[in-house]
């Protein structure tokens, strides 16, 4: 079975504070690696596809490193801000009969306060 | 806005009950997946379509079942529901069946079962 771990499971932080948060998936098979923000009462949205070693991507104020030898990604928020809270997911793509599908962690939590 | 639409938003049933989600991919996207978020759980795999054949099964119920039509968009059929299927459904699209590609995520439904 393909477990995706995220922690924490939830953050609080002040506006202005930088934060990161992890996930950690299988380093066998591995295919892609993606990230989502998920806000209330919304559908998850992708903020980045990672596939290969060593990655870093970058989208304004938000990045995420990816290390697929060890099986974790990180992801940053510098100078966090309110409307950055939300839940941010990773799910990891395998190769193999499954491909394609993602296998989603429990996401983190943020929550920014003015 | 993702572009990809589901029906209804919410669904009020009772147990026993069958009912039909409805989604309509992005324009231009083959694929189709529907996933299930259940209380505590994470985004959970239930199953994938690609130009109107099964691709990838997940976690997915035998009471359940789902279809794609030559229009691409795609119906899940749920059946003698129990209350443990309150959860909500989503369902998304992508381009192409495999490869590192975002998923684009349709608003939801939240099914309820009393």
């Amino acid at each position: 079975i393909l477990n995706v771990e995220q922690s924490p499971q939830s953050l609080h932080v002040q506006e202005g504070d930088s934060t990161n948060f992890t996930c950690s998936f299988p380093s066998s098979n591995f295919y892609a690696l993606h990230w989502y923000r998920w806000e209330t009462a919304k559908s998850p949205e992708a903020l980045f596809v990672m596939t290969l070693n060593g990655d870093e991507k970058k989208k304004g104020r938000i990045s995420a490193t990816l290390n697929t030898k060890e099986g974790y990604s990180y992801l940053y928020i510098k100078g966090s801000q309110p409307e950055d809270s939300a839940t941010y997911l990773c799910a990891f793509m395998s190769y193999g009969g499954s491909q394609g599908n993602l296998i989603f962690g429990k996401g983190t939590k943020l929550s920014v306060k003015p | 806005d993702s572009g990809v639409t589901q029906t209804p938003k919410h669904l009020i049933t009772a147990t026993g009950q069958r009912v039909t989600l409805r989604c309509s991919p992005r324009s231009g996207d083959l694929s189709v997946y529907w996933y299930q978020q259940s209380l505590d759980q994470g985004l959970q795999f239930l199953i994938q379509y690609y130009n109107g054949e099964e691709r990838a099964k997940g976690n997915i119920l035998e009471r359940f079942s789902a279809q794609q039509f030559p229009d691409l968009h795609s119906e899940l059929n749920l059946s003698s529901l129990e209350l443990g299927d309150s959860a909500l459904y989503f369902c998304a699209s992508s381009v192409l069946a495999g490869g590192p590609l975002e998923q684009f995520f349709g608003p939801g439904t939240r099914l309820t079962v009393l």
